[in-house]
């Protein structure tokens, strides 16, 4: 059972436009949400998160939303651009779980110029 | 500041052998992490540690053990390669529980 589902493998927008990435979760226990980029034969970096308690959360170009009752979060990246193209992987943290994040499959983004 | 490295960068691996992955933080940071990240799909989790002396079983522990004597080293330990254990693994740290993680960049293994 996958408690962070990324349902779009892959993505692929024109540079200057929006991209919404998104995520979806099951477990209602998960308070700490998190959006990682990954570029090829690199790690994983930390993007932009967000608390239960909140349902945004802005960080210049990138914005995350977050609806609690739909178990549902999205990364919006205004306006895209070329280097934006990599993997972005969605994880949720669990309090009660010793804190430990469950990742997404994630989705590759590709931003044409 | 180097952040988490991982060595080696790529190793391959024959059926049987066995070896152990480095990962080192500059940080500080009481929690650490090892990931395995198979083509096509998310990160899962492997082992991890909320301190020295303090390790625990993540996702997908079987066929690897880890240690954790200092702070700044987590090492992981594969005695049997497999094929199944082909994948590129990452060892990640993070200064608070369930906080932002800092990832190495990554150690791929090929056993054949």
């Amino acid at each position: 059972d996958q408690q962070v589902k990324q349902n779009s493998p892959s993505l692929s927008v024109q540079e200057g436009r929006i991209s919404i990435l998104n995520c979806d979760y099951t477990n209602s226990m998960f308070d700490y949400f998190l959006w990682y980029k990954k570029y090829p034969a690199e790690g994983p970096t930390f993007l932009i998160s967000i608390s239960s308690i909140k349902d945004k959360n802005e960080d210049g170009r990138f914005t995350v939303f977050l609806n609690k009752s739909a178990k549902h979060l999205s990364l919006h990246i205004v306006p895209s651009q070329p280097g934006d193209s990599a993997v972005y992987f969605c994880a949720a943290s669990d309090y009660t779980n010793a804190g430990k994040s469950t990742f997404g499959d994630g989705t590759t983004l590709t931003v044409k110029p | 500041n180097a952040g988490v490295t991982q060595t080696p960068k790529f190793r391959i691996l024959k059926i049987g052998q066995s070896m152990t992955l480095q990962c080192t933080q500059d940080m500080n940071h009481n929690y650490m992490y090892w990931y395995r990240q198979d083509p096509g799909m998310g990160l899962k989790l492997i082992y991890y540690s909320v301190g020295a002396g303090i390790t625990d079983k993540g996702e997908v522990p079987n066929g690897y053990n880890v240690s954790r004597s200092t702070t700044e080293d987590f090492p992981l330990r594969l005695e049997l390669a497999a094929p199944s254990q082909t994948s590129v693994y990452f060892c990640a740290s993070s200064p608070t529980e369930g906080g932002t993680q800092y990832f190495g960049p990554g150690t791929r293994l090929l056993v054949l």
